[in-house]
């Protein structure tokens, strides 16, 4: 199956900041079949991107997502409060789905 | 708007089974996909298997075959998630959520099901 190994393990920035979350597969996940999820403390994920650039309809313009292949990221462009999360990137270009362990993010 | 609820938390003995449900809303129940996922105390998300509502195919993880069952009830659009031989390692918050039709992402998921098991 294909392992994603995502980095950093924890993100700390000042409001505004720009935050790029890193999500690399351990072989090719079909071109771009990947989603990043946002997930807050009780309760569940939120999908965010799919297709890799791909933003959900209701999800600020400040996220967006870039890649294919093997390497992907997520990049908040100016970091609110309400963006304290955990984000998670998962691949569906291979059976079975996978996911990555995830990257917090905090404000300093 | 989509709906996605699940049954309450659970507590079981090793070796028992568990079945957890999942109510959906908001949607045609047999346009989309509902999968299972399940997250361990500090690990990552785990996909478990799929069923399509629309015919009841599932696809599991190999590493749950023989041990998972997934059905579904058209008439409530409910799916449900039975799990066998329960051991400690099992103990985890289930998660059921809805696929972008066939697609193997996921759009809206229920709250989780936290699942304990204990001797």
């Amino acid at each position: 199956e294909a392992v994603l190994t995502q980095s950093p393990g924890t993100l700390s920035l000042s409001p505004g900041e720009r935050a790029t979350l890193s999500c690399r597969a351990s072989q090719s996940v079909s071109d771009t079949y990947l989603a990043w999820y946002q997930q807050k403390p009780g309760q569940p994920p939120r999908l965010l991107i799919y297709d890799a650039s791909s933003r959900v309809t209701g999800i600020p313009d400040r996220f967006s997502g870039s890649g294919s292949g093997t390497d992907f990221t997520l990049t908040i462009s100016r970091l609110e409060p309400e963006d304290v999360a955990v984000y998670f990137c998962q691949q569906y270009g291979r059976l079975p789905p996978t996911f990555g362990q995830g990257t917090k993010v905090e404000i300093k | 708007q989509v709906q996605v609820v699940q049954s309450g938390a659970e507590v079981k003995k090793p070796g028992a089974s568990v079945k957890v449900s999942c109510k959906t809303s908001g949607y045609t129940f047999t346009n989309s996909y509902i999968h299972w996922m399940r997250q361990a105390p500090g690990q990552g998300f785990e996909w478990m298997g799929v069923i399509n509502p629309s015919g009841g195919a599932t696809t599991y993880a190999q590493k749950f075959q023989g041990r998972v069952t997934m059905t579904r009830d058209m008439s409530t659009s409910t799916v449900y998630m039975e799990l066998r031989s329960l051991r400690s390692e099992d103990t985890a918050v289930y998660h059921c959520a809805r696929g972008f039709f066939d697609v193997y992402y996921f759009a809206s998921w229920g709250q989780g099901t936290l699942v304990t098991v204990s001797s």
